[in-house]
């Protein structure tokens, strides 16, 4: 079985503009979370979803934005970008959210560059 | 809110000696703890979890980890390092039980395996 998919994997944009990254969870899994990794530092929680809703947010602006479909992919969406927002986005899938101890599995992350 | 602290930046060890990468959380009722592993513009890869029972947790690549509620410590230990084991490894918490997918991270340990 495919692990968690991200895609785009690297990607340069220029300040003020806006992207999206995509996620695919492990086949199964109906969670997703989002988690911003800056170089130097460990991730820092962003968002959660579970059956299409969100089921928690961490301290980010709301330029930060999220979404899951049906077939339980997720999107990531940022405007107005920032240097700041310069990271790496990890997409982390877990099967469910009411079964205690599951194991949240991570993609291989978008590395996103602004200049 | 939960946290965890790696107090060392850097481990360095020669091949063949034990490896132990230290790792302290703070959190409201019980942890669920994890240990991932990072390797060079990679994603992250788990290696084991605590949820409940043993305190010694046995996981992927002959890595180990012990939980110790007194001293709210889960230290990773590997009894023979490899130089393929070099990369940062990452430990994080969230409270149990629940669905809280919300992961809190430490700022990581570069693990050096000196050939």
């Amino acid at each position: 079985d495919a692990g968690v998919t991200q895609s785009p994997t690297h990607l340069i944009k220029t300040r003020g503009q806006q992207v999206t990254l995509r996620c695919s969870p492990i086949s199964g899994h109906k969670s997703v979370s989002w988690y911003q990794q800056v170089l130097g530092q460990g991730p820092q929680f962003i968002f959660q979803y579970y059956e299409k809703e969100e089921r928690g947010r961490g301290n980010f602006p709301d330029r930060f934005s999220a979404r899951q479909f049906p077939n339980y992919s997720s999107e990531l969406n940022v405007n107005a970008l920032l240097l700041g927002d310069s990271a790496l986005y990890l997409c982390a899938s877990r099967w469910d959210m009411d079964s205690s101890g599951n194991t949240i599995y991570f993609g291989e992350g978008s590395w996103l560059t602004v200049v | 809110a939960q946290s965890v602290a790696q107090p060392e930046d850097q481990v360095k060890v020669a091949e063949g000696n034990p490896l132990t990468v230290k790792c302290t959380y703070s959190v409201s009722g019980n942890p669920y703890l994890f240990w991932y592993v990072q390797y060079p513009n990679r994603g992250l890869q788990f290696l084991l979890k605590y949820i409940t029972g043993d305190n010694l947790v046995k996981g992927s690549y002959g890595f180990e980890a012990e939980f110790n509620k007194s001293q709210t410590s889960f230290h990773l230990k590997k009894p023979s390092a490899l130089v393929s084991d070099s990369a940062l490894y990452f430990c994080a918490v969230r409270p149990a039980p629940g669905g809280n997918n919300r992961l809190a991270f430490g700022k990581g340990n570069q693990v050096v395996v000196i050939p």
